[in-house]
């Protein structure tokens, strides 16, 4: 059972800000927010994950509500290369990565 | 350069022919697994290993074997067993098995069965 919803798609013009909401509204407490992308025919590449706490590293910032209920994945200027299917993962204790189909993020020239 | 290669990119075989899938870490990481991923699907787990000379049947082991003889590699088997093998396969390795453990992916397999 999924425990994540996104959209199924988004477009993002090059240069402004992708912002890719998560829903998660039965995350339990001891649960990470974990983000991947997979550009067509590659290996899902990590981004980044979190707990509870906003995170930024070189690649994008997670935004997690106050409740953890859903978060949001911002790449601060798209650019083409950021064109791939985002997923967004819940992960607890000892459970396997779960994907889902993500979001397919279309970054517009 | 560490990381987790997987060769060969494309993979060919005819109908009823096992076929070994390579993937190899430099990570030094104790956890691998194997995936498979459909035409717009996500991915999903065949087998995980936690650590040397063990591993686990993951959501959709069947038709697949695998071995974890040394730290660094994790083969997977597709057999003629497996109904339809022809999928992409991803490797992954972490640190650990803990939900704080990051999995790092291989670039992939595709397999067509002809």
């Amino acid at each position: 059972d999924a425990k994540t919803t996104q959209p199924t798609s988004m477009d993002c013009a090059e240069g402004r800000a992708a912002n890719l909401p998560c829903n998660h509204s039965t995350i339990s407490g001891n649960e990470y927010v974990y983000w991947y992308r997979q550009i067509h025919s590659q290996g899902p590449q990590y981004i980044i994950h979190g707990l509870k706490n906003n995170e930024t590293n070189e690649m994008a910032s997670l935004i997690i509500t106050e409740d953890r209920k859903s978060s949001t994945l911002i790449l601060p200027h798209a650019t083409l290369r950021d064109t791939a299917v985002y997923y967004c993962i819940v992960r607890g204790g000892n459970e396997k990565l779960t994907f889902g189909t993500g979001t397919r993020l279309t970054i517009i020239p | 350069d560490g990381g987790i290669t997987q060769s060969p990119k494309y993979l060919f075989r005819k109908e009823g022919q096992n076929v070994t899938l390579s993937c190899e870490q430099n990570l030094n990481h104790d956890a691998m697994y194997w995936y498979r991923q459909d035409p717009g699907q996500g991915l999903r787990l065949i087998y995980y290993s936690q650590i040397v000379n063990d591993f686990q049947k993951g959501d959709i082991a069947e038709g697949y074997s695998v071995s974890r003889e040394k730290k660094e590699s994790f083969p997977l088997t597709v057999t003629s067993a497996q109904k339809n093998p022809t999928a992409f396969y991803l490797c992954a390795s972490s640190q650990g098995w803990l939900r704080t453990d990051t999995q790092y992916f291989g670039p992939g397999t595709r397999l067509t069965v002809l």
